[in-house]
């Protein structure tokens, strides 16, 4: 299976900071990565797919990259309501299989 | 729009059976791959199982093989999970999704969610 690891498990910026988040995974997923956005007791929404493509209607403040193995998600100015869980997944292999999560908070 | 409603969630004993229902609106369903993911409480997302838009192929997770099976209507417009001999560690929120690829065969690019069902395994 792939692992994919991502860090850190959370993270406290202030408004208007930039945040990034990596993804390791444990083998190439040749850019089959995609990055999803869950608010508390709300279902995850797709923020952008296939490394760096960004959804439609998901603000220009988010954007990913990265290649083979490492890969990375950044909001380039934090809002309030960005304050959610984070999570990577990858679709190379079966099992399909998702980060751990990334929590994100105002500090 | 777009909308997944799933249904048919609830407590059952361990060993026991549920059948998952997800209905959808908005899009041409016979279209797309669908999928199921699960999330256990606090805890982060998991694939559960695929299908694809004709339903010729059909992938789970390793450890729910044999227990679980997904299916679908495309008449009915309705996706289903069939779960078997059901485990205190399926307890979960389950998820159904769509797949954003028109007919992606081995896609997981989940871009429509339903609110979830939620399912307790519990004597």
């Amino acid at each position: 299976d792939i692992q994919m690891t991502q860090s850190p498990s959370s993270l406290s910026a202030s408004v208007g900071d930039r945040v990034t988040i990596t993804c390791q995974a444990t083998q190439d997923i040749n850019n089959f990565l995609n990055w999803y956005q869950q608010k508390p007791g709300k279902a995850p929404k797709l923020l952008i797919y296939d490394v760096s493509n960004l959804e439609r209607g998901v603000p220009s403040r988010f954007s990913g990259g990265g290649s083979g193995t490492h890969f990375t998600f950044t909001i380039s100015s934090l809002q309030p309501e960005d304050v959610a869980t984070y999570y990577c997944q990858q679709y190379e292999n079966l099992p399909r299989t998702f980060g751990q999560g990334t929590r994100v908070e105002i500090k | 729009e777009m909308q997944l409603v799933e249904s048919g969630g609830g407590l059952v004993k361990p060993g026991g059976s549920l059948r998952l229902s997800c209905a959808a609106s908005g899009f041409t369903f016979s279209t797309y791959s669908m999928h199921w993911v699960r999330q256990a409480p606090g805890k982060g997302l998991e694939w559960v199982s695929s299908i694809t838009s004709t339903g010729h192929y059909i992938y789970y997770a390793d450890s729910l093989k044999g227990r679980f099976t997904i299916s679908r209507d495309n008449a009915e417009k309705s996706l289903y999970l069939q779960m078997n001999r059901l485990r205190a560690d399926d307890t979960a929120v389950y998820y159904c999704a769509k797949d954003r690829n028109l007919y992606g065969s081995g896609s997981l690019v989940l871009d429509v969610w339903g609110k979830g069902t939620t399912v307790i395994v519990s004597s």
